[in-house]
């Protein structure tokens, strides 16, 4: 089994309606990360989690909301879609840890989902 | 100015030679700097990472650092046609707990037979 779980792997869905995108891992990460990849524009960041407790915007929240469930769950939702969250959206995790005098996060993605807004 | 910043390319290469690509970033104190290979339609998978200036070597990978001029570069021995695929550049600024990552747009890498 894959360490970070997404579901759907692909969805299509129509304008104004509900939809979450959910993560699951197995790494036992505190840190999770939604993502959403545009061609040209990289690798945004919608939300983020350092734990359970703790919910943070990214760079591009707007439109979107996140539910952490658990340790081990990270949802997203549109609450109501639009065709310009057509995108592929990728959850992360990570662990922080430091050697010497650098902190590294070593990050591990999700195989993402396709999501198509119409 | 964009936080990391990558060149889109398709940067091309012939197979066997070395590929040369590059990435800037603006913040100063940016201390933790990632390579991320992604081919299309799949996730980021970590190639690469590196926080003292000068280089470090992975097999047929180095990666480069230097903190003065703001740059790190990756480069890729022995270029294969399976390394054709789009290169994130990624750095992490050091603010303790609050640390997370900030991608650049990523070069795309053609390995031509």
């Amino acid at each position: 089994d894959a360490d970070v779980t997404q579901t759907p792997r692909n969805r299509i869905t129509k304008t104004g309606k509900r939809i979450m995108l959910e993560c699951s891992q197995t790494k036992g990460h505190d840190r999770m990360y939604w993502y959403r990849q545009d061609p040209g524009l990289g690798l945004r960041l919608i939300y983020y989690s350092f734990d359970v407790k703790d919910i943070n915007k990214g760079e591009i929240s707007d439109g979107y909301s996140v539910s952490r469930q658990a340790q081990a769950k990270f949802s997203l939702s549109l609450e109501s879609a639009i065709p310009n969250q057509t995108a592929l959206y990728f959850c992360a995790t990570s662990d922080l840890y430091t050697t010497g005098q650098a902190v590294l996060d070593g990050y591990t993605f999700g195989s993402g989902t396709r999501l198509t807004v119409v | 100015q964009k936080e990391v910043e990558q060149n889109s390319g398709p940067l091309s290469v012939p197979e066997g030679a070395i590929a040369s690509l590059n990435c800037t970033y603006s913040d100063r104190v940016s201390q933790s700097f990632f390579w991320y290979r992604q081919y299309s339609g799949k996730s980021p998978e970590l190639i690469m990472s590196i926080y003292s200036n000068g280089d470090k070597e992975d097999g047929r990978f180095t990666a480069q650092l230097n903190k003065a001029s703001q740059y790190v570069s990756l480069l890729i021995r022995d270029s294969q046609p399976s390394d054709s695929a789009t290169y994130l550049c990624a750095v992490i600024r050091n603010t303790g707990t609050a640390s997370k990552l900030t991608f650049g747009t990523g070069t795309r890498l053609q390995v031509t037979l």
